[in-house]
């Protein structure tokens, strides 16, 4: 399967925003989805796991859900900052363990 | 912390080794894995092993050119890599984590395959 993101999203600071991220074929809720943020030079960086957990560190403007109706994992950041610019992936995993990232959203901070 | 090592350029056809070194983390507790980004691309995941070392995945478009192994004793990890091609330019990462958390990052190491 894959795993289907929008290339951008932009919001202005303290605003919300929403990125998706759609599975292609089975169900999304089969398999944990997690999200990685990468900013500019920088390695990635886990935000959520395990569908919506935060890893310790992460503030809770972070947050993740699953809509079975969509077949899509989503990724809301609140009170957006300028730190949070940033590219964000989504990964899951198949029925063999094999891994499968999204093709990143390039998140801009206006 | 995870510090990569063995990147750098390498002719098609040729052969490189990475290692990967942890610090202050229990490595022999960690699933380990490799994860790569071509310039200006998204991120691939290569290839995993377990704790133990007595399990690996990876991932199909590998086609066994790619061997992960894991020295708990000495706290590294490694990825073989064979039969280079110009599309295997990436930085690859190290990085400790099961595939529902891949929680530690390496800053990675650049490898270039050209003529």
């Amino acid at each position: 399967f894959i795993l289907t993101q929008p290339h951008s999203v932009s919001e202005s600071p303290g605003k919300t925003v929403t990125i998706s991220c759609t599975r292609s074929s089975g169900r999304i809720a089969t398999n944990y989805v997690q999200w990685y943020q990468q900013r500019p030079g920088s390695s990635p960086a886990a935000v959520i796991y395990e569908d919506n957990r935060r890893p310790s560190g992460v503030p809770d403007r972070f947050s993740g859900s699953i809509d079975g109706s969509s077949n899509s994992a989503s990724l809301t950041i609140s009170g957006l900052r300028a730190e949070d610019e940033a590219d964000y992936y989504c990964q899951s995993y198949d029925s063999s363990s094999h891994v499968v990232f999204g093709g990143g959203t390039k998140l801009t901070v206006l | 912390q995870l510090v990569e090592s063995g990147g750098g350029l390498v002719q098609p056809g040729g052969s490189l080794r990475l290692s990967c070194a942890a610090s202050g983390v229990t490595f022999r507790g960690f699933e380990m894995n490799w994860v790569r980004q071509a310039p200006g691309k998204g991120l691939e995941w290569l290839s995993y092993v377990t704790s133990s070392g007595t399990t690996k995945n990876y991932a199909d478009s590998l086609k066994d050119r790619f061997t992960i192994s894991r020295d708990n004793a000495k706290m590294s990890l490694h990825l073989q890599m064979n039969s280079l091609r110009v599309e295997d330019t990436a930085v690859y990462y190290c990085v400790a984590g099961g595939i529902t958390h891949f929680d530690v990052w390496g800053q990675g190491t650049m490898v270039t395959v050209s003529s």
